[in-house]
């Protein structure tokens, strides 16, 4: 079945890299997505990678993509305390008529001064 | 474009009563989503249209729960009658479908419901 899972919390220090990984099982997934949402918000799409490509890299973002264990991560270089918030993996599943965006729980990323 | 537009910001009721929430999505999206995001599930879909239809409703967690998108840009999520734990921030999405495109969603600010 289709699944995303991520871990639920992560700490860490200002200026430290943050990495935020994630785990799906739909092989057959075209993209694969990372949204934010900061307190209050709605979700905001961040980045997102082509299931044919390993990396992608976007100023302070880095995704890393491994098709074939299913992982997913983002690393966010020099984390700022703008950068807490709740990440949210996410793929696009071809199933169920092609819109099934499936999200994971998302990872609470806390930057402590 | 104003980004997805969702009506109210807030709600609070009481059991039993009728919750209507609103959804007016970006201009010429093909597709609309409608999420419910707790602490407990997490982020859920619970129903999306393509092109005013329903397609795929399979997440609406009971028959008190309806969804109606009578135009391109308008679409109602009802609960009729409402139930504590129906307490939720609900979300509507809307993408665009470009074939072979990554189809970005883009989020409403969200409903938080408070059913008391």
């Amino acid at each position: 079945g289709e699944d995303v899972e991520q871990s639920l919390f992560l700490s860490v220090r200002e200026g430290d890299s943050s990495v935020i990984n994630c785990t799906y099982t739909d092989s057959s997934s075209t993209y694969l997505y990372w949204y934010k949402q900061e307190p209050g918000a709605g979700l905001q799409l961040l980045t997102y990678i082509f299931s044919n490509m390993d990396m992608k890299q976007d100023q302070r973002l880095t995704v890393l993509l491994n098709k074939k264990d299913k992982h997913l991560s983002l690393r966010i270089a020099d984390t700022q305390t703008g950068d807490s918030a709740i990440y949210f993996c996410a793929e696009k599943s071809i199933r169920n008529y092609g819109q099934n965006f499936v999200f994971g729980p998302g990872t609470r990323l806390s930057v402590l001064p | 474009d104003a980004g997805v537009i969702q009506s109210p910001r807030h709600e609070v009721t009481e059991m039993g009563q009728e919750v209507t929430l609103r959804c007016k999505p970006i201009s010429g999206h093909d597709y609309l989503f409608w999420y419910r995001q707790t602490m407990m599930r997490g982020l859920e879909l619970l129903i999306y249209f393509n092109n005013n239809v329903p397609i795929d409703d399979s997440g609406m967690p009971e028959d008190r729960f309806s969804a109606k998108m009578p135009n391109a840009s308008f679409s109602t999520l009802k609960i009729q009658p409402s139930e504590p734990r129906d307490s939720a921030v609900y979300f509507c999405a809307s993408t665009p479908m470009v074939a072979g495109g990554p189809n970005e969603q883009f989020f409403g600010p969200g409903t938080r419901l408070t059913v008391l």
